[in-house]
């Protein structure tokens, strides 16, 4: 079964303009972790940002927010303000169980393309 | 200098060529990995390391082997290349159980091609 699901191959956005990258996951286990990562046209996965299962609050860094809906079993990426170097692939994971319960590998999603328009 | 670093960069080889993938890291972290990433599919773990002494196996571990000479360094080979091992090959790193987000750290990829 799927684990993680990026329904959205690709977005287009205006520049300056807010967008929502979509991510579903399916886990059985109370603890888990969720990872965006970007992939500009240079190839190399950039850490974006993180949620825990656990955590309140949704995870904010700086442009970069998740929508978190526990419920929903969705972890959305929200990049307010867009720019022209936020074109790039992104890419949602999951972590399974908890950090200090050892091994915990990452299971990617097919990923989104963006592209940001001037 | 890049904390995670992949040689080759670009490789072309011919099938039936025996490669080897090389990650060297100047992180210490413990943990190391080796992804394949084909359109469409995103990222697949290939072989996992916890510290030099344990190799693991990801979930497309077949046609592969690794070795993890140092905590610094974890080679990937392809013993005898076939052409649908063509793909972007990445190296991450990651920290131990004990850090809270354990994030992984990619290198910059090795984009594989075999004829």
């Amino acid at each position: 079964a799927q684990k993680i699901t990026q329904t959205q191959p690709g977005m287009f956005v205006q520049e300056k303009e807010a967008v929502t990258l979509d991510c579903t996951y399916d886990t059985s286990d109370p603890s888990y972790g969720l990872f965006w990562y970007k992939q500009p046209s240079s190839g190399e996965m950039i850490f974006l940002i993180y949620q825990g299962s656990y955590d309140q609050q949704n995870a904010t860094e700086g442009r970069y927010s998740l929508n978190f809906q526990k419920a929903r079993k969705s972890a959305n990426l929200v990049i307010s303000a867009s720019q022209l170097g936020d074109s790039a692939m992104y890419f949602c994971a999951m972590r399974e169980g908890r950090v200090s319960g050892g091994y915990n590998k990452l299971i990617f999603g097919a990923g989104t393309r963006l592209a940001v328009h001037p | 200098d890049a904390d995670v670093t992949q040689t080759p960069r670009n490789r072309i080889t011919k099938t039936g060529k025996r490669i080897m993938l090389e990650c060297s890291q100047t992180k210490g972290h413990d943990r190391m990995y080796w992804y394949r990433q084909d359109p469409g599919l995103g990222l697949r773990l290939i072989y996992y390391s916890f510290d030099v002494k344990d190799i693991n196996k990801g979930e497309i571990s077949d046609g592969y082997s690794v070795s993890r000479q140092a905590q610094a360094k974890f080679s990937l080979s392809l013993e005898s290349a076939i052409p649908n091992q063509t793909a972007l090959y990445f190296c991450a790193t990651s920290r131990g159980s004990r850090y809270q987000y354990n994030e992984q750290f990619f290198g910059p990829g090795t984009r594989l091609t075999v004829l």
